[in-house]
Parts: structure tokens; C-alpha cells; sequence
């Protein structure tokens, strides 16, 4: 059965950094790319970027370069996304999602609410 | 903004059929890149619709179809069941950012 099972809601003062958790179960981890997919409240799905684990590839979107980092660990089928410079536009719910072709989103963590607050 | 273009809501009474719009540009869906579905209900994580234009994930109904045309992709729900009610999201791939991008999300109520 196909899982992902992300880590915990998370409260961040400005300025922070915050590193969200993405443990994946059914199937090879290496057969994947995960990319990151938030929403902020009331807003529409925005895609952060995404990596390709078997190749050690990173693709992060504009908007957040230089503010991001995706990793991934095989040992433990899980993929990492750490955002730092945290303001309170960055208040949202973060996906993972998983991807065989790199083309769509076939599943998705439940997500984690990371609330930026002073 | 969002790179491709929805409609905010749509609606439409049990039974009846509905259509999404989702439209782009030439770097993106007119460039050749193919058009991706979600339906995310309220309180769940957002779920694979319809992937490659027009094809459905194991255990989708055939209720529900996708097509491409141009510049342009429609989603169409026949049969309407008030279980559909949710928001819809296209995505796509778009080479000026080079990465994927999504629609601004189309509320469906089923009157």
C-alpha cells in the first residue's frame, strides 16, 4: 500500500528555518522523483520544485531559490524539504508528492501545516 | 497569477454535466505539455484525476474525461454527484520556468 507519511505541524518565528519529513512506503524510493506542493490559506496549489533521489538532481522553482533545499534519503525512504528565511507569506499547508513519470503527481502526503508567526 | 488560467467556480445541479477550463500559453500546454487533473476535497490531500490529457488513474470513474486542444484543456464531469464537490486543479509543465505549474484551483458545488 502506497504511503506517504509526513511529519508534524510546525509554528516558526521569522527569520527561521523549518524542515518538513516525507516517509514513503510501497514501492522503490529510487523509481520516484517528490516534489514539494504548497497552498497557503485561500489560495490555490503552488509548486517549490522537486528531486530525482536516484540521480541526486534538484529542481526548485524561482520563486524560491536560495531559500529551499530538497533532500532525500534512501536508507530510509524519505524525502526532506527544508525552507528557511521563514515569513509569515510562507504560512501554508506543504505536500509531498511522489511521481514515477516526473510529469504528475500520482501520490500525495497529507501534508504539514507550517504556521509563521511572531 | 497563476501561469494557466481557471475558472474560480463552476456549478451545476445532480446529474447534470460540467466543465473546467484550464487555459495556458506557448510555453506551456501549447507548447505540447500534457495536461494533468486534481481533485482535492475539502479536508483530504489533493488526488490524481486524470493524467496525460485524457487518461484516468485505476479506480477513477469514466465519469470524469479530459481533453486538449491548442493552448487550451477541459475537464468534464458527467452525472454530477454531490460526492464531486471539491476543488479542481490543472497542471502542466511550462519551459520559461521549467518546472511544473498549476492552475488558480476551480471550486465545483453541485447545487
Amino acid at each position: 500500500q502506497v504511503q506517504l507519511v509526513q511529519s508534524g505541524a510546525e509554528v516558526k518565528k521569522p527569520g527561521s528555518s523549518v524542515k518538513v519529513s516525507c516517509k514513503t512506503s510501497g514501492g522503490t524510493f529510487n523509481s520516484y522523483s517528490f516534489s514539494w506542493v504548497r497552498q497557503a490559506p485561500g489560495q490555490g496549489l503552488e509548486w517549490m520544485g522537486g528531486i530525482i533521489p536516484v540521480f541526486h538532481t534538484t529542481n526548485y522553482a524561482q520563486k524560491f531559490q536560495g531559500r529551499v533545499t530538497f533532500t532525500a534519503d534512501e536508507s530510509t525512504s524519505t524525502a526532506y524539504m527544508e525552507l528557511s528565511g521563514l515569513r509569515s507569506e510562507d504560512t501554508a499547508v506543504y505536500h509531498c508528492a511522489r511521481s514515477r513519470s516526473n510529469l504528475y503527481f500520482e501520490d500525495w502526503g497529507q501534508g504539514t501545516l507550517v504556521t509563521v508567526s511572531s | 497569477q497563476s501561469v494557466l488560467t481557471q475558472p474560480p467556480s463552476v456549478s451545476g445541479a445532480p446529474g447534470q454535466r460540467v466543465t473546467i477550463s484550464c487555459s495556458g500559453s506557448s510555453s506551456n500546454i501549447g507548447a505540447g505539455y500534457d495536461v494533468h487533473w486534481y481533485q482535492h476535497l475539502p479536508g483530504a490531500t489533493p488526488k490524481l484525476l486524470i493524467y496525460g490529457n485524457n487518461n484516468r488513474p485505476s479506480g477513477v470513474p469514466d465519469r470524469f474525461s479530459g481533453s486538449k486542444s491548442g493552448t487550451s484543456a477541459s475537464l468534464a464531469i458527467t452525472g454530477l454527484q454531490p460526492e464531486d464537490e471539491a476543488d479542481y486543479y490543472c497542471q502542466s509543465y511550462d519551459i520559461s520556468v521549467s518546472g511544473s505549474v498549476f492552475g488558480g484551483g476551480t471550486k465545483l458545488t453541485v447545487l
